[in-house]
C-alpha cells in the first residue's frame, strides 16, 4: 500500500538536543512538507520541497533544519534553537503541481520537549 | 494574516443531528479548497475537495459546494454520526495557479457527536 510513514510516533528529548523527525513515501510524489500543529492553531508549514536537492523555507523555519537526498525521505531536524519545539509534527507530500491535487499526510510524529 | 476562517468549535452535536461547519476564504483568483479531517491522535486525511467555482466536492455524506460570490465552502452533513466526532480543517491551495501545491489552513473546528 502506498503512504507516508513518519516515526516515531512518540519522541521525547531533553532541552538542548538536536533532534531528527523520520518522514519516508512511497507514493513518487515529488513534493514533501513538514507542518507543526499546535493547538487552537491549526497547521503551519515549517519547510517544502519540490525536488531532490532543492527546499524552500516555509512560515516558520527558525529552529528547523531540513534535507532532501532522495525522492523518498524528508527528514527535519529540530534544533536546539528552536524556542518552543514541544508539537505534533505533520508530514505530507504531494503531486508538484496542478490546481486539483491534494496533499497526503503521515501519522505524525510527538515531540515532547523537557 | 490567516485566508483562511473556520467556525470556531467545540460543535456538539447529538447523534443523526444536521451538521454545518463555515469556512470562508480570501484569496486572489479561485484556488482549490478542501476539507480535511484528523481523527484523535492521527495525522490528517482528505474529506472532499472542489477545484473551480460552483463545485460540489463530496464524500461519506459529507458535502461543500464552491461559492465564489460568498467566498465560502460550508461543509455539511445531513446526519451526524458518533464516529464523525474528529477535528475538520478547512483549507485553500496557496497559489492559484503557480508550481506548487502548497495549503493554507484553517484553525480547525473541533466536532463531538454525542450517542
Amino acid at each position: 500500500d502506498g503512504g507516508i510513514t513518519q516515526s516515531p510516533k512518540y519522541l521525547f528529548r531533553k532541552e538542548g538536543q538536536n533532534v531528527t523527525l523520520s518522514c519516508e513515501q512511497n507514493l513518487n510524489h515529488d513534493a514533501m512538507y513538514w507542518y507543526r500543529q499546535d493547538p487552537g492553531q491549526g497547521l503551519r508549514l515549517i519547510y517544502y520541497s519540490q525536488i531532490v536537492n532543492d527546499f524552500q523555507k516555509g512560515d516558520i523555519a527558525e529552529g528547523y533544519s531540513v534535507s532532501r537526498e532522495k525522492k523518498e525521505s524528508f527528514p527535519l531536524t529540530v534544533t536546539s534553537a528552536q524556542k518552543n519545539p514541544t508539537a505534533f509534527y505533520l508530514c505530507a507530500s504531494s503531486i508538484e503541481s496542478g490546481q486539483a491535487y491534494e496533499q497526503y499526510f503521515g501519522p505524525g510524529t510527538r515531540l515532547t520537549v523537557t | 494574516g490567516n485566508s483562511v476562517t473556520q467556525m470556531e468549535g467545540p460543535v456538539t452535536l447529538s447523534e443523526e443531528a444536521f451538521l454545518t461547519i463555515n469556512c470562508t476564504y480570501t484569496a486572489t483568483g479561485y484556488p482549490s479548497l478542501f476539507w480535511y479531517v484528523q481523527y484523535p491522535g492521527e495525522g490528517l486525511q482528505l474529506l472532499l475537495k472542489a477545484t473551480k467555482a460552483d463545485d460540489k466536492g463530496s464524500n461519506k455524506g459529507f458535502e461543500a459546494t464552491y461559492r465564489k460570490e460568498t467566498t465560502s465552502f460550508h461543509l455539511e452533513k445531513g446526519s451526524v454520526q458518533v464516529s464523525d466526532s474528529a477535528v475538520y480543517f478547512c483549507a485553500r491551495r496557496r497559489n492559484y495557479g503557480g508550481a506548487t501545491n502548497k495549503l493554507i489552513f484553517g484553525t480547525g473546528t473541533l466536532l463531538a457527536v454525542q450517542p
